[in-house]
């Protein structure tokens, strides 16, 4: 069965700094793509950043980065220069590039970041 | 900037009364997704549509739930009758073709059942 795990119901960091949010994943797929999406308050999901499985570099956008270590099924969230707005929770996501497709979240982390 | 519509984006209602969420994907986007979010949680797949067509409808509670995208643009949800374990966000994605291609989402629909 497919699923997410991330293991950080919440987390703080300090204004400037850097974070990382953990996420892990099971899957018997060996093509799947892995999301993440970030959520404030007011509710809506905002894509952040794709990685494929057979990309053999980690994805960045911006501030953000995917750490991706396939063999331990893991593909965390690396914020730099957090930043006041970057307060909100973050789902990781992962869609198999098989069968029906279906996406699966995981439960969540929020972020808090101090100033 | 394209983007996903949806509305309402609050709708309060009684328990055993009808409701229908409407989605307009991002033009030209082939897949649609309804999502429920409950608080405190991940969204979870609803039901999945490429075009018309539903590809995945395993998780929509088919007693009360029902889902359409007639001509394969719009879509509407709807659920009837409402139950109060059914107050939720639900959200409206739309990608291109398929999740190798990113999912955009709406702004939801808040639910609130009395």
């Amino acid at each position: 069965a497919q699923k997410i795990t991330q293991t950080q119901p919440g987390m703080f960091v300090q204004e400037k700094e850097a974070v990382t949010l953990d996420c892990t994943y099971d899957t018997s797929d060996q093509s799947y793509g892995l999301f993440w999406y970030k959520q404030p308050s007011s509710g809506e999901m905002i894509f952040l950043i794709y990685q494929g499985s057979y990309d053999e570099q980690n994805a960045t956008e911006g501030r953000y980065s995917l750490n991706f270590q396939k063999a331990r099924k893991s593909a965390n969230l690396v914020i730099s220069a957090s930043q006041l707005g970057d307060s909100a929770m973050y789902f990781c996501a992962m869609s198999p590039n098989t069968g029906g497709f279906k996406t699966i979240f995981g439960a969540g982390t929020r972020l808090f970041v101090k100033a | 900037e394209a983007e996903v519509a949806q509305s309402p984006r609050y709708k309060i209602t009684e328990k055993s009364q009808a409701v229908a969420f409407w989605c307009d994907p991002i033009s030209g986007h082939a897949t649609l997704y309804w999502y429920r979010q409950i608080l405190g949680q991940g969204p979870e797949l609803l039901v999945q549509f490429q075009d018309e067509s539903v590809v995945d409808d395993s998780q929509l509670p088919k007693d009360r739930f029902s889902a359409e995208r007639l001509k394969g643009v719009d879509s509407t949800l709807k659920i009837q009758p409402a139950e109060l374990g059914d107050s939720a966000m639900y959200l409206c994605a739309s990608s291109a073709t398929s999740v190798k291609d990113t999912q955009y989402f709406g702004p939801g629909t808040r639910l609130t059942v009395l």
